[in-house]
């Protein structure tokens, strides 16, 4: 099993430009979710989903937008790329397993100038 | 999720045991206990869970008194590797499924 896996590991950006960050997992968990993280600081909770088809806002939305079409995949996409939402960006999921143990990616480094 | 409250760093020496930690006075009934451990530049890894009294693993000890407003993450004989972020979640994951929020954790720092 492969885990949870985005791409791409590093991303430039400039202003105004838009992507999309893939994630995908290969557990059949039904809960993803993505986190941003800023230099020195905690994880914060951009979007998440409970399974395909449903998303919900976490405490950071403004500039992304998240869909869930399948149970493997949970893109982020930014709208109109701004310097404030350079970080590093987190995938994560979580099945009802024996642990409650949430699976993390390597992280996506984005830097918009 | 209940909110937590965690020192926000912490330094300790190799050899040593460490202990951090978390105060969730409004834990619910049904929420469980669970520690990460963060690496620079890695997602968190799940470390320990645990529900009530004692719960020990091949990495740490966990520790819930009986009120379970707060809990203690035991690193037995830390080495320089334990150097990271540890953050403390509280919640029912199994039947809300809702956000699953992190706090800012603790930096633990082990020197020589």
């Amino acid at each position: 099993n492969a885990g949870v896996t985005q791409t791409p590991k590093f991303q430039v950006l400039k202003t105004g430009q838009s992507m999309t960050l893939q994630c995908a997992q290969d557990m059949n968990h039904e809960y993803m979710s993505w986190y941003r993280q800023d230099p020195g600081m905690g994880l914060r909770l951009i979007h998440y989903s409970v399974g395909a088809g449903i998303t919900d806002q976490g405490e950071v939305p403004n500039g992304y937008n998240v869909s869930r079409s399948t149970t493997e995949d949970f893109p982020l996409r930014l709208l109109s790329a701004a310097p404030s939402q350079t970080s590093v960006y987190f995938c994560a999921s979580f099945g009802q397993g024996p642990t409650g143990e949430l699976f993390f990616g390597e992280g996506s480094r984005l830097t918009v100038l | 999720l209940a909110k937590t409250t965690q020192p926000i760093s912490m330094d300790s020496y190799e050899g040593q045991e460490v202990n951090i930690t978390c105060s969730h006075n409004n834990i619910a009934t049904n929420d469980y206990i669970t520690w990460y451990q963060q690496f620079p530049s890695q997602g968190p890894r799940f470390i320990i869970q645990g529900y009530k009294t004692k719960v020990t693993n091949e990495v740490a000890s966990l520790f819930i008194p009986a009120d379970r407003k707060s809990s203690t993450l035991s690193l037995p004989r830390v080495s320089l590797s334990d150097t990271a972020v540890y953050y403390c979640l509280v919640g029912d994951l199994y039947s809300s499924a809702s956000k699953i929020i992190f706090g800012s954790g603790t930096r633990l720092s082990i020197r020589p």
